[in-house]
């Protein structure tokens, strides 16, 4: 069963162009949600997390957006560069107890200069 | 601080044979977790350790067992191999159960 859609599962977009990556899930238990990016070769690294009491959350150039009403969160990169090309994973967690964190399918992403 | 590493980086096996892969958490983090992630999937999470001890198990098989020893690190074994445990397999260590997971970066395991 998969708890956490996401989608599209490959976008390309020009340097300086905003790709937008969006996840909807299902379990209303899940309280953190976190974000992951993968390069080829490598393991998933945490990029930005957010938790359903915050509507938005900005770093530097990336911002998440969540609506718990929907139950929909969206990854959004500002000014894109070549070197965000890569593979990123919404991901959702239950908060205590042990941690499992639930990955959505991902969406392979390319910045063409 | 030295980040989480996993070895073999790759590893060719034949089906019904049996695997170990290993990892070594990041200084001071007590909780590993195992993932296995299928080519273009995301990761399903198979187990978590946490001092020593199971703590939690995704949607896989006895055959897929784990160690964690003192020292905070891991094994994954696979016994019987199929052809469908081919995938990259990830661990994940953290401070505690409920802490960020920092990601080695993983074992190729491929099944023929």
């Amino acid at each position: 069963q998969q708890q956490v859609k996401q989608s599209p599962q490959s976008l390309i977009v020009q340097k300086g162009g905003i790709p937008i990556i969006n996840c909807a899930y299902e379990n209303t238990a899940f309280d953190y949600f976190p974000w992951y990016q993968q390069f080829p070769g490598k393991g998933p690294a945490l990029l930005i997390a957010i938790r359903p009491d915050v509507s938005e959350k900005k770093e530097g150039r990336f911002t998440i957006s969540f609506n718990k009403s929907a139950k929909q969160f969206s990854l959004h990169i500002m000014d894109s560069q070549p070197g965000d090309s890569a593979t990123y994973f919404c991901a959702a967690r239950i908060t205590g107890g042990y941690q499992k964190v639930t990955f959505g399918t991902g969406t392979k992403l390319q910045v063409i200069p | 601080e030295t980040g989480v590493t996993q070895s073999p980086t790759h590893l060719i096996k034949t089906r019904g044979q049996q695997v170990t892969l290993r990892c070594s958490s990041q200084s001071g983090h007590n909780t590993v977790s195992w993932y296995q992630q299928a080519l273009g999937q995301g990761p399903q999470f198979i187990f978590q350790y946490y001092r020593e001890e199971e703590n939690g198990r995704g949607n896989f098989p006895p055959r897929f067992s784990g160690l964690q020893f003192p020292n905070y690190s891991s094994e994954l074994n696979v016994n019987a191999l199929e052809l469908d445990d081919s995938a990259l397999y990830l661990c994940a260590s953290s401070p505690s159960t409920g802490s960020t997971q920092y990601f080695g970066p993983g074992t190729r395991l491929t099944v023929l």
